[in-house]
């Protein structure tokens, strides 16, 4: 049974440049989560979707957004990329939108 | 707004002590409490969860206890072994069912 998959493993990009992430949820998961974790801190919520809309959203502007397909795979949009947008962002995948497992991330540094 | 705080940030044992890591939550409508271990180049792995009708849960050499009057719960890890060692994150869900993180306990095993 494959975990949350998440795609690619590492990203560079320019200010300003638009990044799309990828995540495919653990089977027979519906609910896919998205955070941001900075350097030496615990994930921030970025948002959630479910039945492929947006169900819940953390303190995060409007250039990063979120897309769910039918399959619960997800993808998340960041535009106009700052500094400060380095990170690794990470996926999480549940049944309910609470027991969450995570991928393994995608290190995005923007320079 | 809500907040998780982690204590200690880090975190030195000898193998086969025991670890303890407190957290304490501001949000009263909280119910959910995960635990998540993260090792290096890898995703939050959830070791453990309690909810908000359980004061205490263990499994094998964890354990988390839950004191909701006083809005704190803790990590004990017993006999800890080197692969213990990773960075600890705990987390608290708030009245929108978002899941809050703490700021990460960076748990160090002695030979």
């Amino acid at each position: 049974d494959a975990g949350v998959t998440q795609s690619p493993t590492h990203l560079i990009k320019t200010r300003g440049q638009q990044v799309t992430l990828r995540c495919s949820p653990k089977s027979g998961h519906d609910t896919v989560s998205w955070y941001q974790q900075a350097l030496g801190q615990g994930p921030q919520f970025i948002f959630q979707y479910y039945e492929e809309e947006e169900r819940q959203r953390g303190n995060f502007p409007d250039r990063f957004s979120g897309h769910q397909f039918p399959n619960y795979s997800s993808e998340l949009n960041v535009n106009a990329l700052l500094l400060g947008d380095s990170a690794l962002y990470l996926c999480a995948s549940s049944r309910d939108g609470w027991e969450q497992y995570f991928g393994p991330g995608t290190r995005l540094t923007v320079t | 707004g809500e907040n998780v705080e982690q204590h200690p940030s880090t975190l030195s044992v000898q193998e086969g002590d025991s670890a303890v890591i407190k957290c304490t939550y501001s949000d009263s409508a909280s119910n959910y409490f995960p635990w998540y271990k993260q090792e290096l180049g890898k995703g939050p792995q959830l070791i453990i969860d309690i909810r908000s009708n359980v004061g205490e849960k263990k499994d094998q050499r964890i354990a988390v206890t839950l004191n909701k009057t006083a809005k704190h719960f803790s990590l004990h890890i017993t006999e800890t072994q080197p692969e213990d060692s990773a960075v600890y994150f705990c987390a608290a869900s708030n009245r929108d069912d978002k899941i809050i993180f703490g700021k990460g306990t960076r748990l160090h095993i002695l030979p």
